[in-house]
């Protein structure tokens, strides 16, 4: 099945620097891309939309020069979070979209804590 | 506006079948997921319904009516480890996923 990873797992950082996340499709050729957020007891909330080659799309109140999202290849999307502050800290989720499907394939998750 | 509704919290019994309900107002139609999902994890693939009908899988299934905007996960023979929320996602006519804000299920013994 269609595998999706993300590094790191887990990272804690001070408060005013930055952060990258990766998220890599390992077995098949991600078109689009999806970078969530989910803080505790919520739901998932979708921060942006990024497709291969192309600026990412925000979802509104999503601040694109705060969370700088790069999508250079069929497999891989970085989400940086820059000049991080402590309600930066959540659980940050990818998800990967082949072309063949309309099914979202998650990675693991990305756990940040901003001391 | 989109919304999916779905109830906030259950609870069942070990053993027992559970039913949760998903209702949806979307631009458009084009398939309904359920994920799982344990506290601190991704969401995990359960179930895809495009078409109406019930689709089962092993102790879950899924129906979907597309004229009613509703569809539901059935979960039969309820394990302890099947406590976990599970989320109700639509795709719309602009390939977008709309998510409900998902439904805990508790299991006790």
């Amino acid at each position: 099945g269609a595998v999706v990873s993300q590094h790191p797992s887990w990272v804690i950082c001070k408060s005013g620097t930055s952060v990258k996340i990766e998220c890599r499709s390992l077995d098949f050729q991600a078109t689009t891309m999806f970078w969530y957020r989910q803080f505790p007891k919520q739901s998932l909330m979708l921060m942006a939309t990024s497709n291969e080659g192309s600026k990412a799309t925000y979802e509104q109140g999503v601040e694109k020069d705060k969370f700088l999202i790069n999508h250079a290849s069929l497999t891989l999307s970085t989400l940086t979070v820059t000049s991080a502050h402590p309600e930066d800290s959540s659980f940050y989720i990818c998800s990967a979209r082949g072309t063949s499907d309309h099914e979202q394939y998650f990675g693991p998750g990305t756990r940040l804590t901003v001391t | 506006g989109q919304n999916i509704d779905q109830p906030t919290e259950m609870t069942a019994t070990e053993g027992a079948i559970v039913q949760i309900n998903c209702t949806y107002q979307t631009s458009g139609f084009n398939g309904l997921f359920w994920y799982q999902q344990h506290a601190g994890e991704a969401p995990t693939f359960l179930s895809y319904n495009v078409l109406d009908g019930l689709e089962e899988k092993g102790r879950f299934s899924s129906f979907l009516s597309r004229s009613k905007g509703y569809s539901y996960l059935l979960l039969k023979e309820l394990q302890m480890k099947d406590s976990a929320s599970y989320l109700c996602a639509v795709v719309n006519s602009n390939y977008q996923l709309i998510w409900g804000a998902g439904t805990k299920l508790i299991i006790k013994p």
